[in-house]
């Protein structure tokens, strides 16, 4: 089954603690994106990545980092989250030009 | 320059009606208008996309309308069902940056 995974679905931690978010996609996409959504404000994009070891900022990079050292797999990382973090956080992959297709979410409370 | 602008922010359909949600963009540079629907605890899905150089698509009950002149595009959703409830969002593409609008929350009452 064709399908976008994100690990953990939700995760709470506190300020300061390193934590990562893992995706992965079985679809050999070379595009892939992380978006956080809030109430109000839609889904605003964090990073993205064209192909392997391509990556970009979207509009709200502040905080997070990004790798792509495999095609299926594009890990989201917090160095030192803080409370503002606090979001439901969407991995999705494409083929170039195509369909975006969204994982299933990770909701992270920072306290 | 970069902001996709949605309205209204909630909808409220009787069954059978006609819904619309709109949106209005800037940068005359974005190249692809895709639209999505998400339902509560999921990830938002496809539901149609235009380009530009289109004027009008429609995909059964599902009808987007492109204005390039006026920077505006929008959703027509036909004969609303309840099974439509969800919450919809416009967006677009510039290179590989996919900008949103806020969302609207639509609610088809039977």
């Amino acid at each position: 089954e064709a399908q976008v995974t994100q690990n953990p679905r939700y995760l709470i931690t506190v300020t300061g603690k390193k934590l990562t978010v893992t995706c992965s996609q079985n679809m050999n996409h070379e595009y892939m994106s992380w978006y956080r959504q809030d109430p109000g404000l839609g889904l605003r994009q964090i990073y993205y990545s064209m192909n392997v070891e391509v990556t970009d900022k979207g509009d709200v990079p502040e905080g997070y980092k990004v790798s792509r050292k495999e095609k299926r797999n594009f890990p989201l990382i917090l160095e030192s989250p803080s409370p503002n973090q606090t979001s439901l956080y969407f991995c999705a992959s494409s083929s170039w030009g195509e369909t975006q297709y969204f994982g299933p979410g990770t909701r992270l409370l920072v306290l | 320059q970069q902001q996709v602008k949605q309205s209204p922010q909630s909808l409220i359909v009787q069954k059978g009606g006609i819904s619309i949600i709109n949106c209005a963009y800037e940068n005359t540079a974005f190249d692809y208008f895709p639209w999505y629907q998400q339902f509560p605890g999921k990830g938002p899905a496809l539901l149609i996309a235009i380009r530009p150089d289109v004027s009008e698509k429609k995909e059964g009950r599902f009808t987007i309308s492109f204005n390039k002149s006026a920077k505006q595009f929008s959703l027509h959703i036909m004969d609303s069902q309840p099974g439509d409830s969800a919450t919809y969002f416009c967006a677009a593409r510039l290179g590989g940056k996919l900008i949103f609008g806020q969302g609207t929350e639509l609610s088809v009452k039977p």
